[in-house]
């Protein structure tokens, strides 16, 4: 299994919703990341867990709330969001920090 | 800080060869990657190269890295319209976690 899983695919939620991204690996890795992209832009860096451990944080406003249950998940809380927080939530993952990352399919978000 | 530039675009027949191209900064750069990305969808690793080398070929795709110019490249042959998509090269130190990517080259083949 080399595959990187996150529901939902879509999501449209309003400026007062809370609401989770979740993203899911089998592969045994131990590194996993969560990525913001704009249309026609590289991914950004939100946030690494390194062992479950939050490693590296970019500044990310409070209104995101990472959180790694376990080894083999990763969840994003949104709340209070903007809308222009709009854009594809992508997670990855490595076997450690400097190995190659996998990346998922990714969340498309939609704010209103 | 570090520093990925890469060409917008590309535009290529079909059966021909292409070569996306990148440049970075970073003298510290150990890991290199390209991946592809297709419309609406997450990223997909095709290949990387470590730093000590000078060529990396898997099937179709051949990276060259010049590491004295900083700069790397990724040449598909028999390009098809499957290959149409965004590629981006990334970067990363041997001790972190980040990736540095590049803004992407769209990549459109012709019939």
């Amino acid at each position: 299994d080399t595959e990187v899983t996150q529901t939902p695919k879509h999501l449209v939620m309003g400026m007062t919703n809370k609401k989770s991204l979740k993203c899911e690996q089998h592969m045994g890795h131990r590194a996993m990341y969560w990525y913001k992209q704009k249309a026609k832009k590289p991914p950004e860096l939100m946030f690494v867990y390194s062992y479950e451990k939050l490693s590296i944080n970019e500044s990310v406003p409070s209104r995101f709330s990472p959180e790694c249950p376990n080894s083999s998940l990763l969840n994003l809380h949104l709340h209070a969001l903007q809308p222009e927080d709009s854009a594809l939530y992508l997670c990855a993952s490595s076997r450690q920090g400097a190995d190659e990352q996998y990346f998922g399919p990714g969340t498309r978000l939609t704010v209103t | 800080g570090e520093d990925v530039e890469q060409s917008l675009f590309l535009s290529v027949r079909e059966g021909d060869s292409s070569v996306i191209n990148c440049t970075y900064t970073d003298s510290s750069s150990t890991y290199l990657y390209w991946y592809k990305q297709e419309p609406g969808a997450g990223l997909q690793l095709l290949t990387y190269i470590f730093s000590n080398m000078d060529m990396k070929q898997d099937q179709r795709l051949t990276v060259l890295l010049n590491k004295k110019d900083k700069h790397l490249s990724l040449r598909i042959a028999d390009t098809q319209t499957g290959d149409s998509a965004i590629y981006f090269c990334a970067e990363s130190e041997a001790a972190g976690n980040k990736l540095t990517f590049g803004g992407g080259t769209r990549v459109l083949v012709k019939p």
